[in-house]
């Protein structure tokens, strides 16, 4: 059973359109990462909570956003997608004691 | 600072033949060290990891890896490709306390040919 579920699968946006996407877990890990993955590249860590601490990578655009508004829940937020914003993005999470990250199957976002 | 290297971008093996793919890794604590497999339009998959003990780690699929301190290495080999290896490789290094951010390699693509 998926542990770490993103949806939707695939979503097509436009230019400047405000757009959320979503993960949700079943294990009650306390820390979950957003991870941005293009094409034929390493993912890159957006950021990330633990527990409720948001914590910002020195280099994800003001663009991005995340809520938590629970355990079981985190939402990345782009507030105005440009077409460099396509690409595949990566929710993941961790326990507090297992050091290992568990990620989910990934929304692929289109921006037209 | 923390980087990754994978210095194949694509293998190409035929089926059954073994393979190891390179890993190199530059950390300034104790690392932890992962390899993660993803199939194409899918997630990071576990394949396996070293966090301290013996440095031959087993992982799924008959897949091992070997941590070697001295070459700051951690190379995944695979004793016998099959056609359902095709997949892009990622090594990854994290810490081992705080919230255990992953620095990722830029990834090795296998292809198997039948």
């Amino acid at each position: 059973d998926a542990m770490v579920i993103q949806n939707p699968r695939y979503q097509v946006t436009q230019f400047g359109k405000p757009v959320t996407l979503s993960c949700s877990q079943t294990l009650n890990h306390n820390v979950m990462y957003w991870y941005q993955q293009k094409s034929s590249q390493a993912p890159k860590l957006l950021f990330h909570y633990y527990d409720k601490d948001f914590n910002n990578e020195a280099d994800t655009p003001d663009n991005f956003q995340s809520r938590r508004p629970n355990t079981s829940f985190c939402f990345l937020d782009i507030r105005s997608p440009g077409l460099g914003d396509a690409a595949m993005y990566l929710c993941a999470l961790r326990d507090r004691v297992e050091n290992i990250q568990y990620f989910g199957a990934g929304t692929r976002l289109s921006v037209l | 600072a923390q980087s990754v290297t994978q210095p194949d971008i694509h293998i190409t093996v035929s089926e059954g033949a073994s393979l190891e793919l390179r890993c190199n890794y530059s950390y300034g604590a104790t690392p932890y060290l992962f390899w993660y497999v993803q199939s194409p339009g899918q997630g990071l998959q576990l394949l396996l990891k070293y966090f301290s003990g013996d440095t031959l780690v087993q992982g799924i699929k008959g897949f091992e890896a070997e941590f070697k301190r001295s070459q700051s290495s951690f190379n995944l080999r695979i004793p016998s490709v099959h056609w359902s290896d095709a997949a892009e490789y990622f090594c990854a290094v994290g810490a081992k306390t705080g919230a255990n951010n992953l620095f990722f390699g830029t990834g090795t693509r296998l292809t198997v040919i039948p």
